[in-house]
């Protein structure tokens, strides 16, 4: 258990809507890394918040959004769902704010987009 | 465009012999290496990392090689026991002009014969 909690743990929803995945992450840390995991694909990383702000941006899409709140827990936002956007996302969390520095993962939020 | 590649899908290894994981990359900007191994329905678990100005770190079982000039990394496992068999991911981080890079490889399924 890396201390990392994710809900739900599985969502189902038709395309053209949109969900809201959370995340809580370790006591302690401050940042909080998303990632998408497609079928047959690596890991992409989407985007981190360290301490309620930005801090680094990867191929999130436009429908995409998220944020971090004060009690540092973090939501992402996927509008207009398509089809593709089905897959594993993780949320991840580390003390500091550099990608680098050890992340522990959740469990993951498989999404199902029919 | 694949910046960040593993180009063995799968690998098969026997008990206490050694694992040979390799990733390469093709932009020089990237500073920090990662390996992740990840077990089925689980999140990734961070395994060791590699500054670029290091060519080899170690912990444990598990060592990293930096060969900066064929931008290539290799992750060794010795010995290699049967609960080291999952998915292997590398990871590459980066920034140059504000933009920041965080890519990851599409990963190596090891497996270990007992």
């Amino acid at each position: 258990d890396s201390g990392v909690t994710q809900t739900p743990k599985h969502l189902i929803t038709a395309t053209g809507q949109r969900v809201t995945l959370r995340c809580s992450p370790r006591s302690g840390d401050l940042s909080v890394y998303w990632y998408q995991q497609s079928l047959d694909q690596g890991l992409q990383f989407l985007i981190q918040y360290y301490n309620g702000e930005e801090r680094a941006k990867g191929n999130i899409l436009e429908r995409f959004s998220a944020q971090q709140f004060p009690d540092l827990h973090s939501e992402l936002n996927l509008s207009s769902l398509e089809l593709g956007d089905s897959a594993l996302y993780f949320c991840a969390s580390s003390v500091a704010q550099f990608i680098y520095n050890e992340q522990f993962f959740g469990p993951g939020t498989r999404l199902t987009v029919l | 465009d694949q910046q960040v590649k593993q180009n063995s899908p799968s690998l098969s290894v026997q008990e206490g012999r050694i694992s040979i994981l390799n990733c390469d990359y093709t932009n020089s900007m990237f500073d920090y290496f990662l390996w992740y191994k990840k077990y089925p329905a689980e999140g990734p678990t961070f395994l060791i990392s590699i500054s670029s100005i290091k060519d080899k770190n170690e912990d444990g079982r598990f060592t990293v090689f930096l060969n900066k000039s064929a931008k290539h990394l290799s992750l060794h496992i010795v010995p290699s026991q049967p609960g080291d068999s999952a998915v292997y991911f590398c990871a590459a981080s980066g920034s140059t002009s504000g933009t920041y890079k965080y890519i990851f490889g599409t990963g190596t399924r090891l497996k270990v014969l007992a």
